[in-house]
């Protein structure tokens, strides 16, 4: 069974510093990658997601993710963070042609203040 | 289109009790999955159900289940309640073709005492 480690659980910066969170997965096959972000008090909800192609994504907000085959990872980028983006973030992986049920990262916690 | 909407939103159980949570996905979403979400453990797969037959899953007791209805509308069930069990309960609906991406729904907090 695949597993997912983000390595940094929480992470403090000031607004307009920039932001990387580090994620790896453990799966040797064909991937789906994601990363959801989870405002205070609101749902769950996609930040960005790679199936194949172009390996460096773009997601909503400013945020973008490189997939990196040979390191087994899909770090997520921001050049300037704003206090807006205080949430929560999960990376989650999915393979293909097994169950595709993502399996989930732990989860950082991000507290940017203005 | 609607999104994914989870009733109740809150609920307060002692142990021992059981609970019942409900889901209904967006509109065509015929996949319903269930997660567990507590602080510093992330999402814990419990359970996916397509076309009312559980498909997947997680590595949960038995005194977690679920069931799908016809209309897609997805119940989970948690007997025999321990402290433990006091978790955000996300219900996540997707078209599960190509790269399953989820839609989630806001949550029941369960609160057990």
């Amino acid at each position: 069974a695949q597993s997912v480690s983000q390595h940094n659980h929480h992470v403090i910066l000031s607004e307009a510093a920039s932001l990387e969170l580090g994620c790896n997965y453990s799966y040797g096959g064909t991937v789906n990658l994601f990363w959801y972000v989870q405002y205070p008090g609101q749902h769950l909800q996609l930040l960005l997601k790679y199936f194949s192609g172009d390996p460096l994504v773009k997601g909503i907000k400013g945020f973008e993710a490189e997939f990196i085959k040979s390191k087994f990872s899909f770090n997520l980028r921001k050049p300037s963070v704003q206090w807006s983006d205080t949430a929560e973030y999960f990376c989650a992986v999915s393979t293909s042609g097994g169950s595709y049920i993502p399996t989930f990262g732990r989860g950082t916690s991000l507290i940017v203040h203005p | 289109k609607a999104g994914v909407t989870q009733t109740p939103r809150y609920l307060i159980k002692t142990r021992g009790q059981q609970v019942t949570l409900s889901c209904s996905p967006i509109s065509g979403h015929r996949s319903v999955s269930w997660y567990q979400q507590t602080p510093g453990q992330g999402l814990q797969f419990l359970f996916e159900y397509f076309s009312e037959t559980q498909r997947n899953k997680g590595n949960f007791p038995g005194r977690f289940s679920g069931r799908q209805f016809s209309n897609s509308r997805s119940e989970m069930n948690v007997s025999t309640l321990e402290l433990g069990d006091s978790a955000l309960y996300l219900c996540a609906s997707s078209i599960p073709t190509g790269s399953y991406e989820q839609y989630f729904g806001p949550g029941t907090r369960l609160t057990v005492t």
